[in-house]
């Protein structure tokens, strides 16, 4: 059985602050790592696709790296604001089919 | 927005009805999915269609029943569903032959079964 895990489930920040979360994955057979941002009552949304070790991307104030052989995967926001208020999701892709493999997601919620 | 759209948004059904969620994309995908999300579990794959033939089925119960009648809708059809049921439906598409797999999501069905 393939485990997706992603900590903490749930955080509380206030507008300004940095923040990151984690998503761990088994570290064999990788193929690449997606990352989702979904607002309540929305569709999720994809933020990144990662499929080298050692990849870091960036889009706006969100980044992301990536270990395969450790199997993990950090998601950083950097200068918190309320409107990245929303569950991020991480997705396992072992290319053994075509399944994504999602983790529970992690919710923040950010306070002005 | 994802381009992928889902209807209804809502749906409170019995167990003896009977009802379709309906998902429809157009952004040339060729390759569609239901997911469905349970409180506090991931999401879990239930179909899978490239060009129109389903190509996974995740040991989902006959009571659900897909259909793709072309690349741009897909339908699941429901019947003597159980209260355990009740979840959020999610429809994606993603354009086969794309390396990495990324899926579009549609907003997805909140079902509740009485």
């Amino acid at each position: 059985i393939l485990n997706v895990e992603q900590s903490p489930q749930s955080l509380h920040v206030q507008e300004g602050d940095s923040t990151n979360f984690t998503c761990s994955f088994p570290s064999s057979n990788f193929y690449a790592l997606h990352w989702y941002r979904w607002e309540t009552a929305k569709s999720p949304e994809a933020l990144f696709v990662m499929t080298l070790n050692g990849d870091e991307k960036k889009k706006g104030r969100i980044s992301a790296t990536l270990n395969t052989k450790e199997g993990y995967s950090y998601l950083y926001i950097k200068g918190s604001q309320p409107e990245d208020s929303a569950t991020y999701l991480c997705a396992f892709d072992n290319q053994a089919g075509t399944a994504l493999i999602f983790g529970k997601g992690t919710t923040l919620s950010v306070s002005s | 927005e994802t381009g992928v759209t889902q209807t209804p948004r809502h749906l409170v059904m019995g167990m003896t009805n009977k009802k379709s969620l309906k998902c429809e994309q157009h952004l040339g995908h060729n390759a569609m999915y239901w997911y469905k999300q349970s409180a506090k579990k991931p999401l879990e794959l239930m179909f899978v269609y490239s060009l129109e033939e389903r190509v996974e089925n995740n040991s989902v119960p006959s009571r659900f029943s897909p259909e793709c009648p072309n690349s741009s809708h897909l339908f699941l059809h429901l019947h003597t569903l159980q209260p355990e049921d009740s979840a959020l439906y999610l429809c994606a598409s993603s354009p086969r032959g794309n390396s990495y797999n990324e899926q579009f999501f549609g907003p997805g069905t909140r079902l509740t079964v009485l």
